[in-house]
């Protein structure tokens, strides 16, 4: 079992650019989540599915979009990069939304 | 405004003797809790949790306390170990599918 996989590990992206944060688990989780951890804070949670075709927003969702397509997969789309996106990202999933089971994390700077 | 609080960003003992770290919510409709742990370049994993039924739960050397009428939760670590020097995240939730963070605390174990 690998768990939680995110890629990529870092990425540098100019103002305007887009990326999508890959995430993936193999644990057959209902849930998966995507948070942002700024320095000094908690996470924020962005984006969050519970279950394939299912996703709804969570605290911080302006400037992103998911997508669920099956149950392994939930990729994090940034249009239009900027600098305010410059953070760590985390991917979690959840067999019963309680315990969350994160990644290893994408760490992301706008420039 | 913050629904859980860890007023305390950092945290130093000795090796061998307690840790003691502390969360505060505000929110009445959280009933589960979970304590998470962070390494640097890591996720966040999973430590111990406590549903609002009980009061105390123990796992090893981690336990944690909850005080309904007090909103108010406490990790106790004995006894430390410099291994244990990381970053300890308070959640909660209640209601919802979502997990809500404190900042954090981080903890440095000296040897």
């Amino acid at each position: 079992n690998a768990g939680v996989t995110q890629t990529p590990k870092f990425r540098i992206l100019k103002i305007g650019q887009s990326m999508t944060l890959q995430c993936t688990q193999d644990m057959n989780h209902n849930y998966m989540y995507w948070y942002r951890q700024d320095p000094g804070m908690g996470l924020k949670l962005i984006y969050y599915s519970v279950g394939a075709g299912i996703t709804d927003k969570g605290e911080v969702p302006n400037g992103y979009n998911v997508s669920r397509s099956t149950t392994e997969d939930f990729p994090l789309r940034l249009e239009l990069a900027a600098p305010s996106q410059t953070s760590v990202y985390f991917c979690a999933s959840s067999l019963n939304s309680y315990e969350q089971y994160f990644g290893p994390g994408t760490r992301l700077t706008v420039t | 405004d913050q629904q859980v609080k860890q007023n305390s960003p950092s945290l130093s003992v000795q090796e061998g003797r307690i840790s003691i770290l502390n969360c505060d919510y505000t929110n009445s409709m959280f009933d589960y809790f979970l304590w998470y742990k962070k390494y640097p370049a890591e996720g966040p994993t999973f430590l111990i949790s406590i549903s609002s039924i009980k009061d105390k739960n123990e796992d090893g050397r981690f336990t944690v306390f909850l005080n309904k009428s007090a909103k108010h939760l406490s990790l106790h670590i004995v006894p430390s170990q410099p291994g244990d020097s990381a970053v300890y995240f308070c959640a909660a939730q209640g209601g919802s599918e979502k997990l809500v963070f404190g900042k954090g605390t981080k903890l440095t174990v000296n040897p």
